[in-house]
């Protein structure tokens, strides 16, 4: 079956331009979850998704970010005015059931780079 | 959060089981451990998880110590597509927080 999906793929904007991020979950996935990876960093959690609300956003980094999702499904990770040190790897993963006890599956993310 | 420490690098031959560590001394009682792997240019990927008891799949083993400070990634036969970096990451609530991981090479 179809697989997390995130677009673009990649992403090049100057610096102080608005980005929107899009991820595509599997069909079916109440959690979600978005992450970023800076080049040779760990990862980094954003914010999480169960069905439509956000119970966890202590990991943006800042109020220029914000996330939303609809339907349950399909959410938009936008990041307002952009700055260089935003530039990473954005990845979004989903889960079947509530957080901890069952497997995210990964997207392959959306390379952003703020010049 | 709870820490864990992982060697920065591991080789292995084709064919031959994998054995990766990771110490967890200050993980509490309602941690799982988390594995998950990562390819070149890939997002990460689930290996396995587990709680107190030791794990099977069809990717791996999860061996943990009794006293849970410490468990270990079985590959029982690597191949070369598991060149990756594996992360070994501890949590409840499924907010994943990567280190720097264990880059493992296999070699042919």
């Amino acid at each position: 079956g179809a697989g997390v999906s995130q677009s673009p793929s990649n992403k090049v904007t100057e610096k102080g331009k608005d980005v929107e991020l899009r991820c595509d979950p599997i069909s079916g996935h109440t959690a979600l979850y978005w992450y970023r990876q800076s080049l040779g960093q760990g990862l980094e959690f954003l914010i999480y998704f169960q069905g439509n609300s956000a119970p966890d956003k202590s990991g943006l980094p800042s109020d220029r970010f914000s996330a939303e999702r609809t339907g349950g499904s399909v959410s938009t990770l936008t990041i307002q005015r952009t700055q260089q040190e935003d530039s990473a790897v954005y990845l979004c993963a989903s889960s079947p059931r509530d957080r901890g006890y069952y497997e995210q599956y990964f997207g392959p993310g959306t390379r952003l780079t703020v010049t | 959060d709870a820490k864990t420490t992982q060697p920065n690098s591991m080789e292995s031959n084709e064919e031959e089981p994998v054995h990766l560590p990771c110490n967890h001394s200050t993980i509490s009682g309602t941690d799982y451990i988390h594995w998950y792997r990562q390819l070149p240019s890939q997002g990460p990927e689930y290996v396995i998880h587990g709680l107190t008891s030791n794990v099977n799949n069809r990717m791996a083993s999860l061996a943990i110590a009794e006293d849970r400070k410490s468990s270990t990634l079985i590959l029982h036969r690597a191949t070369l597509r598991d060149a990756a970096v594996y992360y070994c990451i501890l949590g409840l609530d499924g907010k994943l927080t990567f280190g720097q991981g264990t880059i493992l090479t296999v070699h042919p």
